[in-house]
């Protein structure tokens, strides 16, 4: 079955500094892969998905992510930090069916003034 | 809004007790979805619904656990003799096709006392 790792569990940024939160994956065959942005009280919003294509994909709030399936990773991205990005951030694995998606920990984001 | 609907938002009830959860998901979606994410943790899948019919379960779903959609629109959650482990958000999320993104509700937030 796959799963997911969120090697970081809390990464702490400047407001205006880049930000990369890590995501690895484990799958058999080409992955359905997902970031998912969570705010207090709130469902859980998708920030992007791959499927397949381009590796690196564009999202919404200015994030991306890039595919490397030699790494086995879908690692998040953004160049500038606004406070308003402080959440928890999970990657999302989904099977060939794309139903069982798999979840990982999470990583959550604190942003300094 | 016409997003995900999750009632209640809170839940806390004593151990031994039956609670039932409902879930009215975005009226063209006929796939449902029900999570459980527990705090630091990623939402676990628990199962599947396209339409009425519940096509997928997970192994995490003990027998306490039922869920339904008699009528392919909103679901259920029921979880029976409740234990202190169910304590956990649950949530729910719906889409139209298996390559749409899934729209998640606020989620259930369940205290077992």
């Amino acid at each position: 079955a796959q799963s997911v790792t969120q090697p970081d569990i809390h990464i702490t940024v400047s407001e205006g500094a880049s930000l990369e939160l890590r995501c690895n994956y484990s799958y058999g065959a080409t992955p359905y892969l997902f970031w998912y942005v969570q705010s207090p009280g709130q469902g859980l919003q998708l920030l992007l998905k791959y499927f397949s294509g381009d590796t690196l994909v564009q999202g919404i709030k200015g994030f991306e992510a890039e595919f490397k399936r030699s790494q086995s990773s879908f690692n998040l991205r953004k160049p500038s930090v606004h406070w308003s990005d402080a959440a928890e951030y999970f990657c999302a694995v989904g099977a060939n069916n794309n139903n069982d998606m798999r979840f990982g920990a999470g990583t959550r984001l604190t942003v300094k003034p | 809004d016409t997003g995900v609907s999750q009632d209640p938002r809170h839940k806390i009830t004593k151990r031994g007790q039956n609670v039932t959860f409902r879930c009215d998901p975005i009226s063209e979606h006929n796939r449902l979805y029900w999570y459980r994410q527990t705090l630091g943790q990623g939402p676990e899948f628990l199962t599947y619904f396209q339409n009425e019919a519940q096509l997928e379960k997970s192994r995490l779903l003990s027998d306490r656990f039922s869920a339904e959609r008699p009528k392919g629109s909103f679901s259920t959650l029921e979880i029976q003799r409740t234990e202190q482990g169910d304590s956990a958000m649950y949530l729910c999320a719906s889409r139209r096709t298996t390559n749409e993104k899934l729209f998640f509700g606020s989620g259930t937030q369940l205290s077992v006392l």
